[in-house]
């Protein structure tokens, strides 16, 4: 079956570090990829998104490029703001109607 | 559009009580799903409606779940003779029908369920 996996958390950095949180994915077929992110006390908010090998999602600063040699797909970003500390998933969708396969999630705090 | 609006937004029950839970996806959403996530997890699939019709459950849709979507606008979401194990957040989602299930969807912020 479908599986996502993420490194291991939590991820804490200084303002204005560089960003990378990892995301390797099992798939049959050519599954669409996602990070969703997660506020304090909020819903899951989609960040970026690509659809097909080679695409590269881009939100708000944050970038992952979608690996299909490496089935991976890597969040990044060159500088991170206090305000980005949240909780990142990755996640997959390989049906036609949209299921979700979500990875643990990694929890980013980012100090001033 | 105001966007998935789930209600409660918190349920403290005792164990062996029954809860519902409502969704309300953005209008003319015709797809809806539900995902259950407990602390220190991703969200796991739970059902999806597409209009009214519930056309996948997953099998950790214990015969003590049940979900609706009687009209093919708002969901509920009820559980039966509740357990301990059944502590997590529950969340909905909703999408369009002009938009491939493959480009994501809109979460509401969750009904969070206690069981003691």
């Amino acid at each position: 079956g479908n599986s996502v996996t993420q490194m291991e958390g939590p991820v804490t950095l200084s303002e204005e570090a560089f960003l990378t949180i990892n995301c390797t994915y099992t798939a049959t077929g050519y599954p669409s990829l996602f990070w969703y992110v997660q506020y304090p006390g909020e819903g899951l908010q989609l960040l970026l998104k690509a659809t097909k090998a080679d695409d590269k999602g881009s939100n708000k600063g944050f970038e992952a490029t979608y690996r299909k040699e490496t089935t991976s797909f890597h969040l990044e970003k060159g500088s991170v703001q206090v305000s980005d500390s949240a909780v990142y998933f990755c996640a997959l969708s390989g049906t036609s109607y949209g299921k979700l396969t979500f990875g643990q999630g990694t929890i980013l705090t980012v100090h001033p | 559009d105001t966007g998935v609006s789930q209600d409660p937004r918190h349920k403290i029950t005792k164990r062996g009580q029954n809860v519902t839970f409502r969704c309300d996806p953005i209008s003319e959403h015709n797809r809806l799903y539900w995902y259950r996530q407990t602390l220190g997890q991703g969200p796991e699939f739970l059902t999806y409606f597409q209009n009214e019709a519930q056309l996948e459950k997953s099998r950790l849709l214990s015969d003590r779940f049940s979900a609706e979507r009687p009209k093919g606008s708002f969901s509920t979401l009820e559980i039966q003779r509740t357990e301990q194990g059944d502590s997590a957040m529950y969340l909905c989602a909703s999408s369009e029908p002009r938009t491939p299930a493959s480009y994501g969807y809109t979460f509401g912020s969750g009904t969070r369920l206690t069981v003691v």
